[in-house]
């Protein structure tokens, strides 16, 4: 069954630095892929979906993520970080052929000042 | 605008006590998800439906139960609540079926604690 690993649990950058957030699935045709955010105490909301149209997809608030099919790899980005992205990012799949979508482990973005 | 709504937001049990939680959706979405978020795991399936009249078995499905009551409604019980059922849970919808890169709209969770 496809799965996604979130390579970091933690993450910490100083505000305005480059964001980096790792996520590896395992191979499949056509994987359908997601990043959600999670901020304390609050909800999950989508930040950005593979749609197969294209490898760089853009999402909210600044956040990118490249699909390189090569590495297996879905690594969410932002150019500068902001204090109000310190949250938790979850990486997700859902598999192949079915209605379940599998959930990586997070990580858990902290900015510094 | 109201999406996903769970009920309740937080709740107590004693050990072997039940309840039911509740989860309805207004986007006329077919599929409907259960999931349970504790610290360091991500969230896990427990329960999913496909569509209406289905329901089917994720990744921690011992101890509860589910109920597809229609198109909008998913509801989860525990028949007898333990400790290790202490976590977070949330209720998820999606547009399935053909489209592979629907994504979950979630509710905003039901924080449970079992003494």
């Amino acid at each position: 069954a496809q799965s996604v690993t979130q390579l970091d649990s933690h993450v910490s950058v100083s505000e305005g630095t480059p964001v980096l957030l790792r996520c590896n699935y395992s191979s499949s045709y056509s994987p359908s892929l997601f990043w959600y955010v999670q901020h304390p105490n609050k909800g999950l909301q989508l930040l950005l979906k593979y749609t197969s149209a294209a490898t760089l997809v853009k999402g909210i608030n600044g956040f990118e993520a490249e699909f390189k099919k090569s590495e297996t790899s879905f690594h969410l980005t932002k150019p500068s970080a902001h204090m109000s992205d310190a949250a938790e990012y979850f990486c997700v799949v859902r598999q192949t052929g079915t209605y379940k979508y599998i959930f990586g482990t997070g990580t858990r973005l902290k900015v510094l000042a | 605008n109201a999406g996903v709504t769970q009920t309740p937001k937080f709740q107590v049990l004693k050990t072997g006590q039940s309840m039911t939680l509740q989860c309805a959706q207004d986007m006329n979405h077919n599929s409907m998800y259960w999931y349970r978020q504790d610290p360091g795991m991500g969230l896990r399936l427990i329960y999913y439906s496909a569509s209406e009249g289905t329901t089917d078995k994720g990744e921690v499905p011992n101890g509860y139960n589910v109920s597809r009551l229609n198109k909008r409604e998913f509801s989860l019980r525990l028949e007898s609540a333990a400790p290790s059922q202490t976590s977070v849970y949330f209720c998820a919808s999606s547009s399935t079926g053909a489209v592979l890169n629907s994504p979950l709209h979630f509710g905003n969770g039901t924080r449970l604690t079992v003494t």
